[in-house]
C-alpha cells in the first residue's frame, strides 16, 4: 500500500517571499502521479500542480512548482512570491495509473496549514 | 459549467441513525468517488463508482455503502451512525478515457455531524 507522509503540520511565510512545503512517499511502483492540493476554508479542494512519475522534468504551474526526486521519493512544491490568497491547507497526494476506470483513489498526506503575513 | 455539487452541505444526526449525501458530476464526467475528511486531516479514499458498479473500495465498513445513477450521480449512504462518522464527506469527479481517469474535480463537501 502507498503511504503520503507531510510532516510539518504548519508553516508561516512573509508576503512576497518564497516558501517549500515537503512531502514523502512510500510506493513499490514505477508509474504513477502526483498531486499538490489546496484546500482554502471554503473546503473544497483545489488542484495546484501534478507531476507524472515517468517525466523527470518538474511541473510548473506560475508561482507554483515542484521538485521531485523520484529516486528519494520526494515531491515538494515552492511556492514563489507568495500571496495572502494563498494561506490554506495544502495535501500532497499519491494516485496509481488507472487503465480500466476502476482507480480514481488518491491517497493524501495528513496536510500542512500555511499562513501568510502581509 | 457547473462543477461537481453536493448536497446537503451540513446536517446533524443522532447515532444510530442513518444518512444519505448526494453529489452531482462536473459536466462531462462519467467517474464519482468519496472521500471522508476528518478534523485537521487528509481524505481518506471511501469507494469509487464507474458505469454505476463500485469499481474500488477503501478500508471502510459495510455501513457505508453507495450508488450511481445513469445520469452518473451519486449517493453515499452510511447506516447505524456512530461519532466517528463525523466529519467532511467529499465527492470527486472525473472522465475516464480509456487510457486513464482524468484530474479529479472536488465539490465543496457535506459537513456531518453525529451527536
Amino acid at each position: 500500500a502507498q503511504t503520503v507522509t507531510q510532516s510539518q503540520p504548519e508553516m508561516s511565510v512573509q508576503e512576497a517571499e518564497t516558501v517549500t512545503l515537503s512531502c514523502t512517499y512510500d510506493t513499490s511502483e514505477s508509474d504513477y502521479y502526483l498531486f499538490w492540493y489546496k484546500q482554502p476554508p471554503s473546503r473544497q479542494m483545489i488542484l495546484v500542480i501534478r507531476q507524472e512519475a515517468y517525466k523527470q522534468q518538474n511541473a510548473t504551474e506560475n508561482r507554483f512548482s515542484v521538485n521531485f526526486q523520484k529516486a528519494a521519493k520526494s515531491f515538494s512544491l515552492k511556492i514563489s512570491d507568495s500571496q495572502l490568497g494563498d494561506a490554506a491547507m495544502y495535501f500532497c497526494a499519491y494516485r496509481s495509473p488507472d487503465y480500466t476506470g476502476a482507480n480514481s483513489k488518491l491517497t493524501f498526506g495528513k496536510g500542512i496549514t500555511l499562513s501568510v503575513r502581509p | 459549467d457547473a462543477g461537481v455539487t453536493q448536497s446537503p452541505t451540513h446536517l446533524i444526526k443522532t447515532r444510530g441513525q442513518q444518512v444519505t449525501l448526494r453529489c452531482s458530476p462536473k459536466s462531462g464526467h462519467d467517474t464519482v468517488s468519496w472521500y471522508q475528511q476528518a478534523l485537521g486531516q487528509g481524505p481518506q479514499f471511501i469507494f469509487q463508482y464507474y458505469e454505476e458498479e463500485e469499481r474500488q473500495r477503501g478500508n471502510f465498513p459495510d455501513r457505508f455503502s453507495g450508488h450511481q445513477f445513469p445520469n452518473y450521480s451519486s449517493e453515499l449512504n452510511v447506516n447505524a451512525l456512530l461519532l466517528g462518522d463525523s466529519a467532511l464527506y467529499l465527492c470527486a469527479s472525473s472522465r475516464f478515457t480509456g487510457e486513464n481517469t482524468g484530474e479529479l474535480f472536488f465539490g465543496e463537501g457535506s459537513r456531518l455531524t453525529v451527536l
